[in-house]
C-alpha cells in the first residue's frame, strides 16, 4: 500500500520569495509516479508536476520543481517567485504502475502574502 | 493538458432522493475513471475505481448500494448517491487518467438537506 506525508499544515511566504512543500512517502512497488495538485477555494484539482520513480532529473514545470529524492523517499515540491494567487492547498499524490489509483497526502495550505 | 467535465458543480437536495453526478472525458478516451470525496480542510479520499465496461472496484469501508457507480461509455462515468443523507454532504470530485497524469472535474459540492 502506498502512503503519502505532508508534515506541515500550513506555510508561509512573502510574495517573490521561494517556497518548499515537504512530502514524503512509502510504497512497495518499484514503479510509481509522485504528482503535486493546487486546489484553490474553488476546489477544482489543478496538475502542477510530475515525477515518475525512474527519471534521473528532478522534474521542473516553470516555476515549479521537484526535489525528488529517493533514498530518503522524499517529493519536496519547490515554488519559486511565490505569487499572491498561489495561495492554494497543495497535495502531493503518488500512483503505482499502471495508475491504478492516486493516494494522497493530507496537503499544505500556503498563504502568500504582499 | 486533457478535459475532464463534471456536472453538476453544486447541487442540494432533500434527504431520502437520490442525486447523480456525472463526470467526462472530453478529449479523450478513459478506461478508468476514479471517484473521491473531501470533507472540509480534509483531503480528497478515493471513493472507488470506475472501469469501462466492468463493476466498479470500491474502497474499503465505502458502501457499493448507497454510491452506484456506472462506466457505460469511455468518456462518461456516473455516481450515483441514492437516498442521500445530510452525513454524505461533501465534495465529489473525479478523475480519468490519461498516459502519466491523472485530470480532475472540477467538483461537485453536494448539500443534503
Amino acid at each position: 500500500a502506498q502512503k503519502i506525508t505532508q508534515t506541515q499544515p500550513g506555510m508561509f511566504v512573502q510574495e517573490k520569495e521561494a517556497v518548499t512543500l515537504d512530502c514524503t512517502y512509502d510504497t512497495s512497488d518499484p514503479s510509481y509516479g509522485l504528482f503535486w495538485y493546487k486546489q484553490p477555494s474553488s476546489g477544482e484539482m489543478i496538475f502542477l508536476i510530475y515525477q515518475g520513480s525512474y527519471d534521473q532529473q528532478n522534474a521542473t514545470e516553470g516555476r515549479y520543481s521537484l526535489n525528488f529524492q529517493k533514498a530518503r523517499k522524499s517529493a519536496n515540491l519547490v515554488i519559486s517567485a511565490s505569487q499572491l494567487g498561489d495561495s492554494a492547498m497543495y497535495f502531493c499524490a503518488t500512483t503505482n504502475t499502471g495508475f491504478q489509483k492516486l493516494v494522497f497526502g493530507t496537503g499544505t495550505r500556503l498563504l502568500v502574502s504582499p | 493538458g486533457a478535459v475532464v467535465s463534471q456536472h453538476p458543480s453544486w447541487v442540494i437536495c432533500k434527504s431520502g432522493t437520490s442525486v447523480k453526478i456525472e463526470c467526462r472525458s472530453l478529449d479523450f478516451q478513459a478506461t478508468t475513471m476514479f471517484w473521491y470525496r473531501q470533507f472540509p480542510k480534509q483531503s480528497l479520499m478515493l471513493m472507488a475505481t470506475s472501469n469501462e465496461g466492468s463493476k466498479a472496484t470500491y474502497e474499503q469501508g465505502v458502501e457499493k448500494d448507497k454510491f452506484l457507480i456506472n462506466h457505460a461509455s469511455l468518456t462518461l462515468s456516473t455516481l450515483t448517491v441514492t437516498s442521500a443523507h445530510p452525513e454524505d454532504s461533501s465534495f465529489y470530485i473525479c478523475s480519468a487518467s490519461w498516459g502519466q497524469e491523472a485530470f480532475f472535474g472540477q467538483g461537485t459540492r453536494l448539500t443534503v438537506v
